[in-house]
């Protein structure tokens, strides 16, 4: 079955800049969509599209794609962006969802 | 401004069923595609299965096939995912969430947590 691959961990200090990656062999053909999870919370829509940011999501939280890999950028990371992240797309067929395994965000 | 609120939750023997509801508000639930997600304790989030507007048939991920069912009552705008022949490693939380595998999902439940235990 199709699988994404992400970093299980990623760290940074308050004021620098996280990027996550996500990896998978259809994300040239399919949109890849990013998750904010915090602590007993439902996930969060921050990235829809590759890179198109909703409404009420803040500017430091960008989104980009090269190829096989897709990438969550948080620029000026604060204390309240430690959470998981996961990344999310379609199969090569555009039918079945899939998840990547998440990355925890640690602000140091 | 789509609401979902799901019902609560859930202990379960090995080898019962569970059916977790999800109350749309604020759009009816023929204007909205429902899939659910789920994650178990410590875990990810895994795609369970929903409905394809393109096809206009409701998908589920190989792994569920023939224990997972989801229905929908347009009358009462709620959604239910049913899973049968339950087993400890389903034990998790069941989210409900609108959209599709090609477009995000922007709306989510609150969650449910269905504990299998003997």
């Amino acid at each position: 079955s199709y699988e994404l691959t992400q970093p299980p961990s990623v760290s940074v200090s308050p004021g620098q800049t996280a990027r996550i990656t996500c990896s998978g062999d259809a994300l040239p053909k399919q949109y890849a969509y990013w998750y904010q999870q915090k602590p007993g919370q439902a996930p969060v829509l921050v990235i829809y599209k590759d890179s198109e940011r909703p409404s009420g999501i803040p500017e430091r939280f960008s989104g980009s794609s090269s190829g096989t890999t897709v990438t969550l950028t948080i620029s000026g990371v604060q204390a309240e962006d430690e959470a998981d992240y996961y990344c999310q797309s379609a199969d090569s067929s555009g039918t079945y969802g899939v998840f990547g395994g998440g990355t925890k965000l640690t602000v140091l | 401004q789509v609401q979902l609120v799901q019902s609560g939750a859930e202990v379960k023997k090995p080898g019962a069923s569970v059916k977790v509801s999800c109350k749309v508000s604020g759009y009816t639930l023929t204007e909205l595609s429902m899939h659910w997600v789920r994650q178990a304790p410590g875990k990810g989030l895994e795609w369970m299965g929903g409905f394809d507007p393109e096809d206009g048939e409701t998908i589920y991920a190989q792994k569920f096939q023939g224990r997972v069912t989801m229905t929908e009552d347009t009358s009462t705008d709620t959604a239910y995912m049913e899973l049968s022949s339950l087993r400890s490693e389903d034990t998790a939380v069941y989210y409900c969430a609108t959209g599709e595998v090609g477009s995000g999902f922007d709306y989510w439940g609150q969650g449910t947590l269905v504990t299998v235990s003997s």
